[in-house]
């Protein structure tokens, strides 16, 4: 139990485009789903924390307007990369806690970005 | 705020020796510890975890071990295969606040 998936595994995109991941919990509620960063050889940097129909808390020095979060339902949360540019090639992971807690946190598979 | 601390961060062993990894972390009030194992390219993966009212936790080869009062657990993996090489990361939160990560070991199993 306590899968999450997240897609794309991979994706290229063109300077300027906008991308959209995707994270669903698959055999639970998540109430809080997590966005990560994470540069080559480094650890996993929250990016923003959301909660299941309210506006995502974004850490320090993540801009709200290039990383869009959405958190509609229980299942899925989404992260949209607006106007994306070079330096926003990266891996990005989400991760899931379930309702009520207790049982940890799950995280889904990556989701390489790489802008040209 | 939550500042976790690892080491070290390369770790090579040959196949068959045991394997430590050392993690610190600076807010008394953290009581859950989990560690994850990444493997190029995927995402981390929950290999075992310890709650502060435990002292030590073993799953098969893997174990992990908390000191409360000095603030610091340790991974303990024995029998060490190849398949085990992986990026291995400590974290710690509070209740079921975010996770604050240490900066992960590289553990290369050689055969």
């Amino acid at each position: 139990g306590a899968v999450v998936s997240q897609h794309p595994s991979r994706v290229i995109c063109k300077s300027g485009t906008s991308v959209k991941i995707e994270c669903r919990s698959l055999d639970f509620q998540a109430t809080t789903m997590f966005w990560y960063r994470q540069f080559p050889k480094q650890s996993l940097m929250l990016m923003a924390t959301s909660n299941e129909g309210s506006k995502a808390t974004y850490e320090q020095g993540v801009e709200k307007d290039k990383f869009l979060i959405n958190h509609a339902s229980l299942t899925l949360s989404t992260l949209t990369v607006t106007s994306a540019h070079p330096e926003d090639s990266s891996f990005y992971i989400c991760s899931a806690s379930r309702s009520g807690g207790g049982y940890g946190y799950t995280f889904g598979s990556g989701t390489r970005l790489t802008v040209v | 705020g939550e500042n976790v601390e690892q080491h070290p961060s390369t770790l090579s062993v040959q196949e068959g020796d045991s394997a430590v990894i050392k993690c610190t972390y600076s807010d008394s009030a953290s009581n859950y510890f989990p560690w994850y194992k990444q493997e190029l390219g995927k995402g981390p993966q929950l290999i075992i975890d310890i709650r502060s009212n435990v002292g030590e936790k073993k799953d098969q080869r893997i174990a992990v071990t908390l000191n409360k009062t000095a603030k610091h657990f340790s991974l303990h993996i024995t029998e060490t295969q190849p398949e085990d090489s992986a990026v291995y990361f400590c974290a710690a939160s509070k209740g079921y606040s975010t996770l604050t990560f240490g900066k992960g070991t590289m553990l290369l199993v050689s055969p």
